[in-house]
């Protein structure tokens, strides 16, 4: 059974720094792209950030020099480093796994983990 | 303001049918494979369609998708009053600054 389990969310305040993690089991990690998706509340789906199998990663505009994305293989998890935080971070942050086809879409998400960024 | 647009909302009686669009541009659906997830309130997304027009195993042929030029329609038959949720389109975007992009999202209210 595939599982992705993400932690790390909580409360920052704005300009701080949090770390989510992404661990993952039931698939071969190494080669499935990742991705993370936020949904501010009460709003859409926003892609945030996704890397690849190899070195490629990807950022929305508004996270990008902000947020840094990266997997380790050997732990079957993927990272997501957010610095310079924002109000408008707030959100609950899915990962994702991409199918292997790379054609850009999610049959598994985990169950989201709260960033809240207030004062 | 999304890349992909969505009507904001739309509304069927039990048993009726409904189509929900989504349009974009050369840069992504034109030139890209389009899903579409459904979400229920607190819960993650659930695929319903990939590939512009595959189904997952499990989802009910009830569910339809289909892409022509720049947009993509999700179609609903036989609705039923478990369908009420939020339909989200989704696909990749090749422009500068590549990335995934989604719709703004549709209520689906089965009246």
């Amino acid at each position: 059974e595939v599982q992705l389990l993400e932690s790390g969310g909580g409360l920052v305040q704005p300009g701080g720094s949090l770390r989510l993690s992404c661990a993952v089991s039931g698939f071969t990690f190494s080669s499935h792209a990742m991705s993370w998706v936020r949904q501010a509340p009460g709003k859409g789906l926003d892609w945030v950030s996704g890397v690849g199998t190899g070195d490629a990663t990807y950022y929305a505009d508004s996270v990008k020099g902000r947020f840094t994305v990266s997997r380790d293989n050997s732990k079957n998890t993927v990272y997501l480093q957010m610095n310079n935080l924002r109000a408008e971070d707030t959100a609950v942050y899915y990962c994702a796994k991409e199918d292997i086809t790379r054609h850009f879409f999610f049959q598994h998400w985990g169950q989201g983990t709260l960033v809240t960024v207030s004062s | 303001q999304s890349v992909l647009t969505q009507p904001p909302s739309v509304s069927a009686a039990p048993g009726q049918n409904v189509t929900i669009s989504c349009s974009g541009s050369s840069s992504n659906i034109g030139n890209r494979y389009v899903s579409w997830y459904q979400q229920f309130p607190g819960t993650a997304p659930k695929l319903l369609i990939y590939d512009n027009n595959e189904r997952p195993s499990g989802i009910s042929d009830r569910f339809s998708g289909s892409k022509s030029g720049t947009s993509a329609t999700l179609g609903i038959t036989g609705l039923q009053t478990g369908d009420e949720a939020d339909y989200y389109c989704g696909t990749w975007d090749n422009s500068l600054g590549a990335g995934g992009v989604f719709g703004g999202g549709t209520k689906l209210t089965v009246l």
